[in-house]
């Protein structure tokens, strides 16, 4: 079955402090995979997709087809960071994780 | 482009009670996809339509629930009776062809009580 699993429900850091959210999935064929963000009450916004490679507010993700991982990461972490982050695998239609709330701490 | 459109905001209803929530993707998009967010579930898809056709409502919970899309600027979710455990945020996404990334309208708040 596919599945996208992201392993920690919080996370809370420092601001400046260098940020991992972890998302890994199983899937047989060649993946497609995005990172949503969420602020708080507001609607879900596409934060980066792996084909794009871009760097979307100092975020990037790297796919690692070896460890089926979709890690989101940023060196430093700014307080309006604070959101909730979703890790989402295409197929016909989005396979989502469970989210990753995260919170910087002053 | 104003983006998705979702409507009502807000919904508080009585338990039994029809509860509609309307939405209008983006225009040009030609699929459709109704979502529920809870703590509990997370994000949740109830059904998705493509170029107004569903394709997939293998998630909706039960025959409360149902789903249209008359046009292609379109769709309605109703619930009908309505009951506490439906209360969640409903989000509405659209997105076009090939590029499967998904656009979200704001969501509706629903609270059954």
């Amino acid at each position: 079955a596919q599945r996208v699993t992201q392993p920690e429900k919080l996370l809370s850091v420092f601001k400046g402090a260098p940020v991992e959210l972890k998302c890994n999935y199983s899937y047989s064929g060649s993946p497609e995979l995005f990172w949503y963000v969420q602020y708080s009450r507001q609607r879900l916004q596409l934060l980066l997709r792996h084909i794009s490679r871009e760097s979307i507010k100092g975020f990037t993700a790297d796919l690692n087809k070896g460890e089926t991982s979709f890690h989101l990461k940023k060196p430093f972490a700014q307080e309006e960071d604070s959101a909730m982050y979703y890790c989402a695998l295409i197929m016909v239609e989005l396979i989502w994780g469970l989210g990753t709330s995260l919170a910087v701490n002053p | 482009d104003a983006g998705v459109i979702q409507s009502p905001r807000h919904e508080v209803t009585e338990m039994g009670q029809e509860v509609t929530l309307r939405c209008k993707p983006i225009s040009g998009h030609n699929s459709l996809f109704w979502y529920r967010q809870t703590m509990m579930r997370g994000l949740e898809l109830l059904i998705y339509f493509n170029n107004n056709v569903p394709i997939d409502d293998s998630g909706m919970p039960e025959d409360r629930f149902s789903a249209k899309m008359p046009n292609a600027s379109f769709s309605t979710l109703k619930i009908q009776p309505s009951e506490p455990r439906d209360s969640a945020v409903y989000f509405c996404a659209s997105s076009l062809g090939d590029d499967k990334t998904q656009y979200f309208g704001p969501g509706t708040r629903l609270l059954v009580l």
